[in-house]
């Protein structure tokens, strides 16, 4: 079964600020990947944390918090164009990332 | 520099049918993954390469799976025979070990769409 959890759908509007959060388990863990797929497409690489904290990359950031096996990927200033999947992957050995369920993101104007 | 290519796009094939899907993974990168995409189960890790060994092929559902690395340049999956439940988009990715553990990014072809009837 999946080793991360993450809502299945979320939606908001645009300009506004969303937050997907990510749980997984901590065996093997190295490390929490963001991913973003539009419909169609392929999954291309967001954020990536190894360690405690925020990450920021523009409009988007990303948190983890160790401890808690918890993670979260915030999008701020909300555009019609993040309309989206998005993923959270847990870094194990080998290189190997094990992927969430994704969350479906729906930006309404 | 050219990313991770994937062939066919698209393949429509009837039951039983071999099907066979191939990538090129982008040059210099030693590690190679092939996932399977679908509504009902997400994406899967089916099988993993490290300079052309397979490492991991636990996720590879049945016999009817194979998949091999001749070279650094080319890897193929292949399904036999094709059974409807097959139906998927199938990724390939792949990453250099140099980076890795420290940056968590995979670099995903565009898929390979398989419909089988």
């Amino acid at each position: 079964g999946q080793s991360l959890e993450q809502p299945s759908e979320v939606t908001a509007v645009e300009g506004a600020i969303v937050q997907i959060n990510c749980t997984y388990q901590t065996s093997g863990f190295y490390g929490l990947s963001w991913y973003q797929q539009h419909d169609g497409g392929a999954p291309t690489f967001l954020s990536y944390n190894a360690l405690d904290g925020l990450e920021e990359t523009g409009r988007f950031s990303s948190f983890l918090s160790r401890s808690d096996s918890y993670g979260y990927l915030l999008l701020q200033e909300l555009q019609m164009k993040d309309s989206a999947s998005y993923f959270c992957a847990r870094g194990g050995a080998g290189n190997m990332l094990t992927f969430g369920g994704g969350t479906r993101l729906m930006v309404k104007p | 520099d050219a990313g991770v290519i994937q062939s066919p796009r698209h393949e429509v094939t009837e039951m039983g049918q071999e099907v066979t899907l191939r990538c090129k993974p982008i040059s210099g990168h030693d590690y190679l993954f092939w996932y399977r995409q679908t509504m009902m189960r997400g994406l899967e890790l089916l099988i993993y390469f490290n300079n052309n060994v397979p490492i991991d092929d636990s996720g590879m559902p049945e016999d009817r799976f194979s998949a091999k690395m001749p070279n650094a340049s080319f890897s193929t999956l292949k399904i036999q025979p094709s059974e409807p439940r097959d139906s998927a988009v199938y990724f390939c990715a792949s990453i250099t070990s140099l980076a890795g553990l420290n940056t968590g990014e995979l670099f995903f072809g565009e898929g390979s769409r398989l419909t089988v009837l």
